[in-house]
């Protein structure tokens, strides 16, 4: 099973509305990243969460941790239609303090920003 | 633009046949990894090198080989085809600082199976 689960799989919104996504993941992580991929594209890295964070901000981007709850969530302020991409929350795994050195994907929330 | 260069972009070929996968890192990274994408199994990893050593393996298939040269670049070799291989193979290179590890993805290789 997926190590990070985003939800919702899909969100429908119109610009200038705000866009929230959550992921949740299973094991202990060293971080939590977000990419953003346009259709087709390669991933593109938004932003990096430490598991001793708890909120972290990058222009429209904020992103919040629990880990009590092993939950994220990144909120997009003021959406514009070119943010319109799947959106994919990636886990850094802490295996004794070691990271693994790998990335874990969820499934991706496709986002759609309507003019 | 990444700076991870990929080739080729896309690539149709048919079932039983060998594909080799190529991908250039950013200048200065030294990790390299590759993941497929597909509809019913999203983003999966298969295998990371590190200045040309193997570090991690993830769901890589058999009939799946991958190395790094002495120059960074990495190949992934895909044998033996079937439908199911029908997926966009993405390369990744990787920057570290005491934050945590960064990914930088190619453009990805979309590859037909017929």
């Amino acid at each position: 099973s997926q190590q990070g689960e985003e939800d919702p799989q899909a969100l429908s919104i119109q610009e200038g509305e705000n866009a929230t996504m959550n992921c949740s993941y299973k094991t202990s992580i060293n971080n939590l990243q977000w990419y953003r991929q346009n259709s087709g594209r390669g991933l593109v890295h938004l932003i990096l969460i430490r598991s001793n964070e708890r909120e972290k901000h990058s222009g429209r981007l904020r992103v919040t941790l629990d880990t009590s709850k092993k939950s994220s969530s990144l909120l997009i302020t003021a959406s514009r239609a070119a943010d319109t991409a799947s959106y994919f929350c990636a886990t850094d795994l802490n295996a004794g303090g070691t990271s693994y050195g790998k990335l874990t994907f969820g499934q991706g929330t496709i986002l759609t920003v309507h003019p | 633009d990444s700076g991870v260069t990929q080739t080729p972009k896309h690539l149709i070929t048919a079932t039983g046949q060998r594909v080799t996968l190529r991908c250039s890192p950013r200048s200065g990274d030294l990790s390299v990894y590759w993941y497929q994408q597909s509809l019913d199994q999203g983003l999966q990893f298969l295998i990371q090198y590190y200045n040309g050593e193997e570090r991690a393996k993830g769901n890589i298939l058999e009939r799946f080989s991958a190395q790094q040269f002495p120059d960074l670049h990495s190949e992934l070799n895909l044998s033996s085809l079937e439908l199911g291989d029908s997926a966009l193979y993405f390369c990744a290179s990787s920057f570290r600082d005491y934050r945590g590890e960064k990914l930088f993805f190619g453009s990805g290789t979309q590859l037909s199976v017929l």
